[in-house]
């Protein structure tokens, strides 16, 4: 069974602030996702991540990619209370179900 | 980019009631479909995958008889919660999948069940 999971779950931070988000998975996957979820809102796409090593940036974000140690990261630098929502990654994993994350709930405060 | 719709997106019934959920892909053929579910502060659990012109396939846990799911054209799905209870309500999420492109997902539904 696969298993996906976030750490921390919650995260209170500073703006201006530097952090990580860290997503564990069980088994070999070919894609990783990351998204962010407004309250009462469904998903929005941030990255995609389709190969050992890779790594995509966006704004304040950026997220990689280790296909061997089963970890991705996301990277969160100088904070901003904009950035305040929740946080999945997801494994693609057997032809295209997307296995979920535990989520990590992210509030920035000045 | 590839737009899912999905309608309502709250609804708020009885229990013993059933509620469909409509999910389309406006401007891509959605080869298959998944449906979420997702209960507060939680992370999303898929409960199917549909297929067009085939029977969904329910993940474990999930009733089948009590969420059917039909999915008739390539751009239209539809997830139907049967006789409704309290413990049925959820934000609901549809997803399309084109090919080997990334998911597409819908604005979800918000079921209440009183």
């Amino acid at each position: 069974e696969l298993k996906v999971e976030q750490n921390p779950l919650f995260l209170s931070m500073q703006e201006g602030k530097n952090y990580t988000i860290y997503c564990n998975y069980s088994t070999t996957s070919d894609r990783l996702y990351w998204y962010r979820q407004d309250p009462g809102k469904s998903l929005e796409s941030l990255f995609v991540l389709l190969s050992n090593g890779a790594v995509k940036q966006e704004g304040r974000l950026m997220a990689s990619l280790d296909t061997k140690a089963r970890l991705s990261t996301l990277h969160i630098t100088a904070a901003v209370h904009d950035l305040s929502a929740t946080y999945f990654c997801a494994v693609d994993w057997n032809t295209d179900k997307l296995i979920f994350g535990t989520g990590t709930r992210l509030q920035v405060f000045p | 980019g590839a737009v899912v719709s999905q309608h309502p997106s709250r609804v708020i019934c009885k229990s013993g009631t059933s509620v469909k959920i409509e999910c389309r892909s406006l401007d891509f053929q959605a080869t298959t479909m998944f449906w979420y579910r997702q209960f507060p502060k939680q992370s999303l659990m898929l409960m199917a995958t549909s297929n067009e012109g085939s029977k969904a396939t329910y993940e474990q846990g999930v009733e089948k008889d009590k969420f059917l799911i039909n999915h008739a054209s390539l751009t239209l799905s539809t997830l139907t919660v049967t006789s409704a209870h309290p413990e049925d309500s959820s934000f609901y999420i549809c997803s399309g999948l084109e090919g080997n492109q990334p998911q597409h997902f819908g604005d979800g539904t918000r079921l209440s069940i009183l």
